[in-house]
């Protein structure tokens, strides 16, 4: 049975880069949307992007929200069987817990990560 | 402000029937299918739905999806106290390049 699990700093100062990690266990990381959400806290579910690993280091599109795409970065790195999200020039506004998801389908989101509460603050 | 609208509260007894909504357009739920994940007080979100009406194993018949349109509904039927949860739909669109849209949420409340 496939876990995810989301790791990086709790706490990221205004205008840094924030950086998490989701690693992918007891399956393969191929064919596949590895995907970001977020959730600020007390709000609904957001939509971060993914990445779609197809097997090939040549064809893996990537897809943001548009409304964070100039500040996001996701990759995957299957000799750790890992997949990385990077977001840019953060605020307060960024303030959420992050959750990582494989997604048999774009929206179809079928194993989650038990996310990971980032906080941006000075 | 979501792209798909859902109510922001539901609620009902025990043993009773509930429905939450949800609205789209015709770049989204018009034109593409919605999946609905259940999420319990302080725990990940789960996927209850996926392709309008299908049940992931493991997920009770009680609950079930439909899409007529650009609408889509989740339905539960045989109300629990377990079921006490926030529920999401959320679906494909397919403008600006495309992306994913989630609706606001919903609060279920059994009372």
């Amino acid at each position: 049975q496939v876990q995810l699990q989301e790791s990086g700093p709790g706490l990221v100062k205004p205008s840094e880069t924030l950086s998490l990690t989701c690693t992918v266990s007891g399956g393969s990381i191929s064919h596949y949307y590895w995907t970001w959400i977020r959730q600020p806290p007390g709000k609904g579910l957001e939509w971060i992007g993914y990445i779609y690993y197809s097997g090939s280091t040549n064809q893996n599109p990537s897809n943001y929200s548009p409304s964070l795409k100039s500040r996001l970065t996701i990759s995957v790195d299957t000799s750790k069987n890992q997949f990385s999200l990077k977001m840019s020039s953060v605020t307060g506004a960024d303030t959420a817990v992050y959750y990582c998801a494989r997604g048999v389908g774009d929206s179809w989101l079928d194993t989650w990560g038990q996310g990971t509460l980032v906080t941006v603050s000075s | 402000q979501s792209v798909l609208t859902q109510p922001p509260s539901a609620s009902g007894t025990p043993g009773q029937r509930v429905t939450i909504s949800c609205s789209g357009s015709s770049s989204n739920i018009g034109i593409n299918t919605v999946n609905w994940y259940q999420q319990l007080p302080g725990t990940a979100p789960k996927l209850l739905i996926y392709s309008n009406n299908n049940r992931p194993s493991g997920v009770p018949d009680r609950f079930s999806g439909s899409k007529s349109g650009t609408s889509a509904s989740l339905a539960i039927s045989g109300l629990q106290s377990e079921d006490e949860a926030d529920y999401y739909c959320v679906a494909w669109d397919d403008s600006l390049n495309g992306h994913v849209v989630f609706g606001g949420g919903t609060k279920l409340t059994v009372l």
